[in-house]
């Protein structure tokens, strides 16, 4: 089955720029989708399509793809962006299956 | 704006059939373009994708579950909703229902419990 592929943990201080990957074999060909999910509230969505930001997303949160892997990147990490992050994509199969991530907790502190 | 909210039984007896619904307001689930989905996320745990219903009545599901599980729309009743069969205690989750992957409803906690 198919697996994207994130780190556990990142931690960076308030300000810095913290950046979280997610790879895939079928990145190269699928979007890349992020949410944030803070503790005990439903997920909501951070990125989509690779580098799209919805509307009343902080213009800090941007994201990329390149390759296999896709990257959240939070430029100027806030307290409140500590949360888990999870990237989502479908595999290039055909088959219409979605995966998430393992997720990522960002720490800011 | 279009609001998602989950609804149905919070306890569910081993090898019965979990049954959820999701009532959409502010829209019509009827309008074309959209995906409905429904995704899980284990006690303490990362989320997983379940399946999701096209606007077209086109289903696909999570391969790991598909031999288990039925989405389903009411158009009647601006509803969409999740049939899980043979439920063990490993189906215990909270339970979301999504529009696109973009608007959430707050999540339902579903036990599987005797």
């Amino acid at each position: 089955s198919y697996e994207l592929t994130q780190p556990p943990s990142v931690s960076v201080s308030p300000g810095q720029t913290a950046r979280i990957t997610c790879s895939g074999d079928a990145l190269p060909k699928k979007y890349a989708y992020w949410y944030q999910q803070k503790s005990g509230q439903a997920p909501v969505l951070v990125i989509y399509e690779d580098s799209k930001r919805p509307s009343g997303i902080p213009e800090r949160f941007s994201g990329s793809s390149s390759g296999t892997m896709a990257t959240l990147t939070i430029s100027g990490a806030q307290v409140e962006d500590e949360a888990d992050y999870y990237c989502y994509s479908t595999d290039s199969s055909g088959n219409h299956s979605w995966v998430f991530g393992g997720g990522t907790k960002l720490t800011v502190l | 704006q279009v609001q998602l909210q989950e609804s149905g039984p919070g306890l569910v007896k081993p090898s019965q059939t979990l049954s959820l619904t999701c009532t959409v307001s502010g829209g019509s689930i009827s309008s074309g373009g959209y995906y409905w989905s429904w995704i899980r996320q284990h006690p303490g745990k990362g989320l997983e994708w379940i399946g999701y219903i096209y606007y077209s009545g086109s289903t696909y599901y999570n391969p790991s579950l598909k031999s288990r599980v039925t989405i389903s729309v009411d158009t009647s009743k601006n509803q969409f909703s999740l049939k899980l069969s043979s439920v063990t205690a490993a189906d215990t989750a909270v339970y979301y229902c999504a529009r696109d992957g973009l608007i959430w409803g707050q999540g339902t906690l579903v036990t599987v419990s005797s």
